[in-house]
């Protein structure tokens, strides 16, 4: 267990619809992570957030927002779904972004189906 | 770009037999080279890291070296177990103080008894 959650675990919705998935990051961690895991994209960088400000964007789409909470708790938004969306979205954390060896720590990770 | 580059799987090898998965990348600069497991229906753990050129990362009993003059961090392992079987993703970060990582395509590997 590495201390980071995840909900919901699984999500199925529709083209069109909007969902938001939730990250807790470890104890004492101020830096979340959102990636995306595809099958034809792989493991993508989506979004960095640090103690509540946005450090770093990947490919995230227009769509898709996140933001970090004053109890470092992140939400990560994805509006006007596509089937194209369906993946496994991870959430990672760290302690902060001090320098490139700072370990991050995944969470179980929400799959998202969207039909 | 930046980019990571793993041996194509899936990878199935027999109980004992000795592992490698090969990784090469492409970074301006000097990144942090790490390997991540996924085990069936899980998160990614992180495996083993090195920082800096001709590091050694080493955990239960898997092993690799930072290779700067090749840009690679192959991993090993001398015996494998069934419990090994995963999907194994080599990674990078740190490239123009960015601490996202970068991953490869990832390579399933099987172990049979």
């Amino acid at each position: 267990d590495s201390g980071v959650t995840q909900t919901p675990k699984h999500l199925i919705t529709a083209t069109g619809q909007r969902v938001t998935l939730r990250c807790s990051p470890r104890s004492g961690d101020l830096s979340v992570y959102w990636y995306q895991q595809s099958l034809d994209q792989g493991l993508q960088f989506l979004i960095h957030y640090y103690n509540g400000e946005e450090r770093a964007k990947g490919n995230i789409l227009e769509r898709f927002s996140a933001q970090q909470f004053p109890d470092l708790h992140s939400e990560l938004n994805l509006s006007s779904l596509e089937l194209g969306d369906s993946a496994l979205y991870f959430c990672a954390s760290s302690v902060a972004p001090r320098g490139a060896q700072e370990t991050q720590y995944f969470g179980p990770g929400t799959r998202l189906l969207v039909l | 770009g930046n980019s990571v580059t793993q041996m194509e799987g899936p990878v199935t090898l027999s109980e004992e037999a000795f592992l490698t998965i090969n990784c090469t990348y492409t970074a301006t600069g000097y990144p942090s080279l790490f390997w991540y497991v996924q085990y069936p229906g899980e998160g990614l753990q992180l495996l083993l890291k090195a920082t800096k050129a001709d590091d050694k990362g080493s955990n239960k009993g898997f092993e690799a070296t930072y290779r700067k003059e090749t840009t690679s961090f192959h991993l090993e392992k001398g015996s494998v177990q069934v419990s090994d079987s995963a999907v194994y993703f080599c990674a990078l970060s740190g490239i123009q103080g960015a601490q996202k990582l970068v991953f490869g395509q990832g390579t399933r590997l099987t172990i049979n008894p």
